[in-house]
């Protein structure tokens, strides 16, 4: 079974919209992370926003909100007011226990943002 | 402001040939890593380095090895290249506290294994 996953491989929205980017995960962990990256076609990783499994508060930054439901297993990605750079693949990603501390990447959607 | 910088960025192999990925971060991060993107695969952990002297698989680890040469360096070697090999290589570099520290990732590397 997949770790993380994103079942919209291609969005679409309007500038200036915000969009919601769907990402699950699958831990028997109590402790875990998970994390939003950008990726631009110039290829560059970009990080975005991360959630502690114990933090109460939804995580935000800047444009980027975090919507975190543990009951569901849920981590979406929402971007407020949508602007054209933000057309790129976006990944989702969770680092869980023990000493890897590697992140497992979901397989990415990619956000299409038109004027 | 070099972060993690890998050599080099592209690379065009014959089968059966060798070569090695090099990374170098200036963070002086504990943790490195190799990963591999493929359309429609996000990426994929190849190998990992928690500190400095460790190696351990990932996800996807045949066909490569690693060498944690010191704290600022892990390297990716293939041994005898294959098409299957073909791909877009990361290298990233962590600080890792429990479970906050988000991946520094290099440009990429894109290899062409013919």
């Amino acid at each position: 079974a997949q770790k993380i996953t994103q079942t919209q491989p291609g969005m679409f929205v309007q500038e200036k919209e915000a969009v919601t980017l769907d990402c699950t995960y699958d831990t028997s962990d109590q402790s875990y992370g998970l994390f939003w990256y950008k990726q631009p076609s110039s290829g560059e990783m970009i990080f975005l926003i991360y959630q502690g499994s114990y933090d109460e508060q939804n995580a935000t930054e800047g444009r980027y909100s975090l919507n975190f439901q543990k009951a569901r297993k849920s981590a979406n990605l929402v971007i407020s007011a949508s602007q054209l750079g933000d057309s790129a693949m976006y990944f989702c990603a969770m680092r869980e226990g023990g000493e890897s501390a590697a992140l497992i990447f979901g397989k990415g959607t990619t956000l299409s943002v038109s004027s | 402001n070099a972060g993690v910088t890998q050599t080099p960025k592209f690379q065009v192999l014959k089968t059966g040939q060798s070569m090695t990925l090099q990374c170098a971060q200036d963070m002086n991060h504990n943790s490195m890593y190799w990963y591999r993107q493929d359309p429609g695969m996000g990426l994929r952990l190849i190998y990992y380095s928690a500190s400095e002297g460790t190696t351990d698989k990932g996800e996807v680890p045949n066909g490569y090895n690693v060498s944690r040469l010191n704290k600022r360096e892990f390297s990716l070697r293939l041994e005898s290249a294959a098409p299957s090999q073909t791909s877009v290589y990361f290298c990233a570099s962590s600080d890792v506290q429990g479970y906050t520290g988000e991946l520094f990732f290099g440009e990429g590397s894109r290899l062409t294994v013919l």
